[in-house]
Parts: structure tokens; C-alpha cells; sequence
């Protein structure tokens, strides 16, 4: 079985920009979260997809958001990108939000110029 | 909202040692405590998780145990090895992983 798929793996963006990223959860996972990894803050919850709702949000600004569409596939978007976005974005799936094991994928770095 | 502390930042053991990392977390409705390990550049692995309903788990040569009165889970690995060396982070869970901040395992041959 696949894991999770996570396009691209490294992207480079200057300020301003805005970028999309894509994840693909194992097959039969509907439910799909999204963390930022830095070096200062760890991992960090941005938000959590399930059914094409998204069911919980971390305390990140609205400039994050997210979608999920009816196969489980999801994407988060990040606007007007600022120097402090640059991370490791983790996306990580899990049968559904009640079945917590999640696995993850293996990140989309995005350094922001 | 839900806080993770976990210690020790750093560990240094040797080959065959056993190794210990704690985390305390603060929300008592948090009921599920994965552990991840995540080598350099690569993905976070589950490695072993447990459910508040439980106050220990086993496979092989790790263990988790869970004090849900003193909210606190500790990560054992017994007679470790090189390929152990990783950054291991614990999460608690109610509705949302929330992830500690990192314990850097190095183990010496």
C-alpha cells in the first residue's frame, strides 16, 4: 500500500507569493492533517481534514487555509507568503479522526526568499 | 489549550544502554499519546502510541507507560543501537496532536 504522497518536495517562493501544496493520503485514510515543522517551534497543528470538512484549526493566521476534496486528497495554501513561513510542511493521514494513528509523508520544504 | 513539555532536549547513551524520555502534558482529556521518530531528513515514524484506557505497552525493545493521574508518558528503549539515533517526539491528543518539542537520541557504538 502507498503511503502518503506529498507534491512537491521543495519549492522556493519569494515574499508576497502565495503557494499550494498537495497531499495524498493512503488509500482508505479520509481523514488529513497538515503541520509545519520549523527548528524554533517543532511541530506545529494547522488543520485537520475529514469528509471535506475541516473539522479542528491550529492558531495559525487566516493566510493558511485548506481543502480537502472527495477522494481524501488535500491541499493547504498559504497567501501573501512572509519570511517566516519557510518550514517543513508535514501532512499526515489516518483512517479517520476517531482512528489516531497518523502517518505522515514525507514534507513539502518551502523556503520563502 | 493542550501543552506538551519533553525532556531531556538532548541524550547520549551508549550502544546496549537504556534510554528515557518524559513528557508531562496539561489538558487531563487528552486520551491518546503517540511517539514518532524522525531521522535526519526523513519523515516522522510512529513507533509505538497508547491510549489513555492503558498504563503501559510493549514492543520489543520499546515501551510506553502513562500516568494518567501525574499527566505524565514516558518512552523506554532498552539495549539501544546506533540505528536508534534519531530526534523522538511525543504528541497528546483529545481532538488535535499536539507534539512536544523534541528529544535529540544519540547512541555511541
Amino acid at each position: 500500500k502507498a503511503g502518503v504522497t506529498q507534491t512537491p518536495r521543495y519549492l522556493i517562493k519569494t515574499r508576497g507569493q502565495q503557494v499550494t501544496l498537495s497531499c495524498s493520503p493512503i488509500s482508505g485514510h479520509r481523514s488529513v492533517s497538515w503541520y509545519q515543522q520549523t527548528p524554533g517551534q517543532g511541530l506545529q497543528f494547522l488543520f485537520e481534514y475529514f469528509s471535506e470538512t475541516q473539522r479542528n484549526k491550529g492558531n495559525f493566521p487566516g493566510r493558511f487555509s485548506g481543502r480537502q476534496f472527495s477522494n481524501s486528497r488535500s491541499e493547504m495554501n498559504v497567501s501573501t507568503l512572509e519570511l517566516g513561513d519557510s518550514a517543513l510542511y508535514l501532512c499526515a493521514s489516518s483512517l479517520d479522526p476517531t482512528d489516531q494513528p497518523q502517518h505522515f509523508g514525507d514534507g513539502t520544504r518551502l523556503s520563502i526568499l | 489549550g493542550e501543552n506538551v513539555e519533553q525532556h531531556p532536549s538532548t541524550l547520549s547513551v551508549q550502544e546496549g544502554d537504556s534510554a528515557v524520555i518524559k513528557c508531562t502534558y496539561s489538558d487531563s482529556a487528552s486520551n491518546y499519546f503517540p511517539w514518532y521518530k524522525q531521522e535526519l531528513g526523513k519523515r516522522p515514524q510512529l513507533i509505538i502510541d497508547i491510549r489513555s484506557n492503558v498504563g503501559e505497552k510493549k514492543d520489543q525493545r520499546i515501551a510506553v507507560t502513562l500516568n494518567k493521574t501525574a499527566k505524565h508518558f514516558s518512552l523506554h528503549i532498552t539495549e539501544t543501537q546506533p540505528e536508534d539515533s534519531a530526534v523522538y517526539f511525543c504528541a497528546a491528543s483529545k481532538a488535535k496532536l499536539v507534539f512536544g518539542t523534541g528529544t535529540r537520541l544519540l547512541v555511541s557504538p
